[in-house]
C-alpha cells in the first residue's frame, strides 16, 4: 500500500511554463520531505516542511504543507531544462521511518 | 566531504548467484539505511541501522536478503541465491541524526540485473 499518492505520474513541458506536482496522503505525517532526483543519481533533498499551512521557498521552487499535514505541493515558477528529474515526496510519521511516493518524473524541454 | 559511497554501480550476475553490495555511509552519521527502487514500487525502505544495530528490518523482502554493519564505516547488503525479481537500484543512504527522520543523505545507488 502506497501511503502517498504523487500525481502527475509524468509531466513534460516547455521551458518557461509553469507546473505544480501533489503528493497527497490520509495519513497525517509530522514532517515532509521533497527531493530531486536525477538519472544515475540518488535523490537529493530540496526541502522539508514541518508545520501544517508552511509554505517554503527555494528560488524558483514553492513548497506547501497541507494545513492537516496530510498533503503537499511543489510549483516551479519559469521551468528551466536543469529542473528535469524525479521529484519524490516523502512523509515522516514517526522516528526514522520516511514514506516515499512513487514521483513524479518532469522533462523541461528547450 | 565525501558522500555515501556504494560499490559496484552496476551488477550483472545470474540466477542463483550471491550478490553483494557495498555501502560506506558518511562520516560521522549515525543512521543508516538500505533502499530498493523499482519502477512498479519506487522507493522501499529494506532495513535500519542505528549506531551499527539493526532496528527495523521489516523492510526485507525475506531470507534470502540480508544486512550488516560490522562497523560505523562499513555496510553491507547480500542477496542470496538471487533471482530475476531481485532486479532494481539498491540505495544507501546515512544520516547525521540518531532518528533519521531528518535529512538523509543517499549514495548513488547499484543498479542490479539478475538474469
Amino acid at each position: 500500500t502506497q501511503l502517498l499518492e504523487q500525481s502527475p505520474q509524468f509531466l513534460s513541458i516547455q521551458e518557461g511554463e509553469n507546473l505544480t506536482v501533489y503528493c497527497n496522503s490520509s495519513s497525517v505525517f509530522s514532517s515532509l520531505q521533497w527531493y530531486r532526483q536525477e538519472p544515475g543519481e540518488g535523490p537529493v533533498l530540496l526541502v522539508t516542511v514541518v508545520t501544517g499551512g508552511e509554505v517554503k521557498k527555494l528560488k524558483r521552487l514553492t513548497f506547501q504543507f497541507g494545513d492537516a499535514r496530510k498533503d503537499s505541493s511543489l510549483h516551479i515558477t519559469a521551468a528551466q531544462p536543469g529542473d528535469t528529474g524525479l521529484y519524490l515526496c516523502a512523509g515522516v510519521r514517526s522516528g526514522y521511518a520516511l514514506n516515499f511516493g512513487k514521483g513524479t518524473s518532469l522533462l523541461v524541454t528547450p | 566531504d565525501a558522500g555515501v559511497i556504494q560499490s559496484p554501480r552496476h551488477e550483472v550476475t545470474e540466477m542463483g548467484q550471491e550478490v553483494t553490495l557495498r555501502c560506506k555511509p558518511i562520516s560521522g552519521h549515525n543512521s543508516l539505511f538500505w533502499y530498493r527502487q523499482t519502477m512498479m514500487r519506487g522507493l522501499e525502505l529494506l532495513i535500519y541501522f542505528n549506531n551499527n544495530v539493526p532496528i527495523d528490518d521489516s523492510g526485507m523482502p525475506e531470507d534470502r536478503f540480508s544486512a550488516k554493519m560490522p562497523n560505523a564505516s562499513f555496510s553491507t547488503l547480500k542477496i542470496q541465491p538471487s533471482e530475476p525479481r531481485d532486479s532494481a537500484v539498491y540505495f544507501c543512504a546515512s544520516s547525521p541524526r540518531t532518528s533519521g527522520g531528518d535529512e538523509q543523505y543517499f549514495g548513488p545507488g547499484t543498479r542490479l540485473t539478475v538474469t
